[in-house]
């Protein structure tokens, strides 16, 4: 089946360390998008890639790093210049082209509690 | 700038009710609009997507959509709810030519017997 796989589902890190998050697609999907969620805050936008090799800052970059090397995998880094990085973090992928234009697939997301 | 307004942050209901979520959205181009359901600690879901054509707009699990271009709302409906509608419901806007999205911040439905 088709879909976006994030892991780990649940993550503990300690103060002042750096923690990677894996999304991988395989939906054959053009752009790839991270999401910080927090209660009552709804999504706000990282990341975003259009193609491998480039990505844009979104509404909250800072502190967050990210690389595109493939086209099927979009990892986000929170690093330790974060400053409230416990959240709920959802990776989205869509295609650039067809009837499905701007319709993002979410993967299950990864929930990441800094101790 | 795109922002999207969700006018209710909890909307409780009875089993078999009716319901209606409301959106609002600001936006001087042209937009898609898009319903997401998110169940509780899983990812989102499309329910229902507005891009052009018929203004009434029906997707899954039984919910329907209307797009308001006057009044720049897109509220979304069900007739009659389920337990299992139990759930956390986004509005999203995104421009015509982007390919970002713009969320609200959402409306948690719960549905009590």
């Amino acid at each position: 089946d088709g879909g976006i796989t994030q892991s780990p589902k649940y993550l503990f890190r300690k103060e002042g360390q750096n923690v990677t998050l894996s999304c991988e697609q395989n939906l054959n999907h053009d752009a790839m998008y991270w999401y910080r969620q927090d209660p009552g805050q709804g999504l706000r936008l990282i990341y975003y890639s259009q193609i491998v090799n480039d990505f844009q800052k979104g509404d909250i970059a800072e502190g967050y790093s990210v690389s595109r090397e493939k086209k099927e995998s979009f990892p986000l880094t929170v690093t330790s210049a974060q400053k409230n990085p416990t959240a709920f973090y959802l990776c989205a992928s869509s295609i650039l082209a067809g009837p499905s234009y701007n319709e993002q697939f979410f993967g299950p997301g990864t929930r990441l509690t800094v101790l | 700038a795109q922002s999207v307004t969700q006018l209710d942050s909890q909307v409780p209901v009875f089993e078999e009710a009716p319901v209606e979520l409301r959106c609002n959205y600001s936006s001087s181009v042209s937009v898609y609009l898009f319903w997401y359901v998110q169940y509780p600690n899983q990812g989102l879901q499309l329910l229902l997507k507005y891009l052009s054509g018929s203004t009434l707009v029906k997707g899954i699990n039984g919910f329907e959509a209307e797009f308001n271009k006057s009044q720049t709302s897109f509220h979304l409906r069900k007739p009659s709810v389920h337990i299992s509608d139990t759930a956390e419901y986004f509005c999203a806007v995104s421009r015509r030519g982007s390919e970002k999205l713009v969320f609200g911040k959402g409306t948690k439905l719960t549905v009590n017997p």
